[in-house]
């Protein structure tokens, strides 16, 4: 059972240009959603978190929207480099049971070209 | 500092062998989770561990168990391999329990069953 949807499968975006990958779940106890970022041969890593509490979260070039009533979540990428070129996940997480797992959406796989 | 380190890097083995693959978490972090990432799709959560107590478990087969050592390494172990366990098992560490902990991902061993 898929819990987190996320599309589109793969983005190809211009350099300069914005890279929007758009999640939505479905367990409305999911109270963490991070988004994570992998490079080939390279385990994910850390890229901006967000909790319910807040519809929006800036840091740097990346920006997390969250719609809380439609149970979506977007990742933006302003002014998209070639070095951003990488696949994204999306996660979701309920604190409460008080562990750790994490659920991952299927991944985004980004090139930006020049 | 060094991140969090896993071994082997690479592992071939054949259907119904047993295998062991091993995790050591930054210096500081009592907290290890494992995740099986299917070639294409994003990490499944398998175990969570703290201060060497399983915290939590995925809808994974008894063919797969762990454990975590007073220095906080861990160990998975998967017996009776299938040809489908072929994919790229990723642990990850943070300092505590708790999922809005930011959780550092290790390379990930790559394990292929023929």
């Amino acid at each position: 059972q898929q819990q987190v949807k996320q599309s589109p499968q793969s983005l190809i975006v211009q350099k300069g240009g914005i890279s929007i990958i758009n999640c939505a779940y479905e367990n409305t106890a999911f109270d963490y959603f991070p988004w994570y970022q992998q490079f080939p041969g390279k385990g994910p890593a850390l890229l901006i978190a967000i909790r319910p509490d807040v519809s929006e979260k800036k840091e740097g070039r990346f920006t997390i929207s969250f719609n809380k009533s439609a149970k979506q979540f977007s990742l933006h990428i302003m002014d998209s480099q070639p070095g951003d070129s990488a696949t994204y996940f999306c996660a979701a997480s309920i604190d409460s049971f008080g562990n750790e797992k994490l659920t991952f959406g299927t991944g985004t796989r980004l090139t930006i070209i020049p | 500092d060094a991140g969090v380190t896993q071994s082997p890097t690479h592992l071939i083995k054949t259907r119904g062998q047993q295998v062991t693959l091993r995790c050591s978490p930054i210096s500081g972090h009592k907290s290890v989770s494992w995740y099986q990432q299917v070639l294409g799709q994003g990490p499944q959560f398998i175990f969570q561990y703290y201060e060497k107590e399983e915290r939590g478990r995925g809808n994974f087969p008894d063919r797969f168990s762990a454990r975590q050592f007073p220095n906080y390494s861990s160990e998975l172990n998967v017996n009776a391999l299938l040809l489908g366990d072929s994919a790229l098992y990723l642990c990850a560490s943070s300092l505590e329990q708790a999922s809005y902990n930011e959780q550092f991902f290790g390379p990930g061993t790559r394990l292929t069953v023929l």
